[in-house]
């Protein structure tokens, strides 16, 4: 079975700091990771994934995260929060080898404080 | 393309009445899958359709659900007797298969927030 955990279920940051929201997963093999962000009455965004290769990547509106299989992490970081950047954040792993289905973290509510 | 389309947005019913929902996905897109999302929750996978093939259901999926794509494109979920417990947001998101750089990335519609009296 697949699972995402971000212990994290509030991150405040002022506007300008760096931020990092977390999220570490298990899978039985090779993992496919994934960040969406949802803004309120609003679908999920999806912001970047890493497949393979190069283990930092970066993403849609100057998001990047960075994928540590021997700790099963895949961060969220962003060197310059702003306030606009308010949202819930999920994050999602797949199973290469397997399902096909996406399985969600409970979020993380990023707060950006101006 | 203007993405994912889901209809209606809200729809509130009183327990036991039937209710569907509709999702349109993204034209080129082969695969649809329906998610559950609940208050402080994470969407929950509820199926997977490839073409008009459905793949995967969930343990969450009970007899009353029924999800359908009867020609590949556009997808329902009925939920029949509805009860309380069933009240969320029924997420569809659709992706394309294959070697694609899209391939793999799930885009999500807004959404159909079920309320059930």
């Amino acid at each position: 079975a697949q699972s995402v955990a971000q212990p994290e279920d509030q991150v405040n940051v002022a506007e300008g700091n760096p931020l990092t929201v977390k999220c570490t997963y298990s899978v039985s093999g090779n993992p496919y990771l994934f960040w969406y962000v949802q803004y309120p009455n609003r679908g999920l965004q999806f912001l970047l994934k890493y497949i393979t290769g190069d283990n930092l990547v970066k993403g849609s509106y100057g998001f990047e995260a960075e994928f540590n299989k021997s700790q099963t992490s895949f961060h969220l970081k962003k060197p310059s929060a702003l306030v606009s950047d308010s949202a819930l954040y999920f994050c999602a792993v797949r199973d290469m080898g397997s399902a096909r289905q996406l399985t969600f973290g409970s979020g993380t509510q990023l707060t950006v404080l101006p | 393309d203007t993405g994912v389309s889901q209809n209606p947005r809200h729809k509130i019913t009183k327990r036991g009445q039937n209710v569907t929902f509709r999702c349109d996905p993204i034209s080129e897109h082969n695969r649809l899958y329906w998610y559950r999302q609940t208050l402080g929750q994470g969407p929950e996978f509820l199926t997977y359709f490839q073409n008009e093939a459905q793949l995967e259901k969930s343990r969450l999926l009970s007899d009353r659900f029924s999800a359908e794509r009867p020609k590949g494109s556009f997808s329902t979920l009925e939920i029949q007797r509805t009860e309380q417990g069933d009240s969320a947001m029924y997420l569809c998101a659709s992706s394309s298969s294959g070697g694609s750089s899209g391939a793999n990335v799930l885009t999500f519609g807004a959404g159909s927030r079920l309320t059930v009296l």
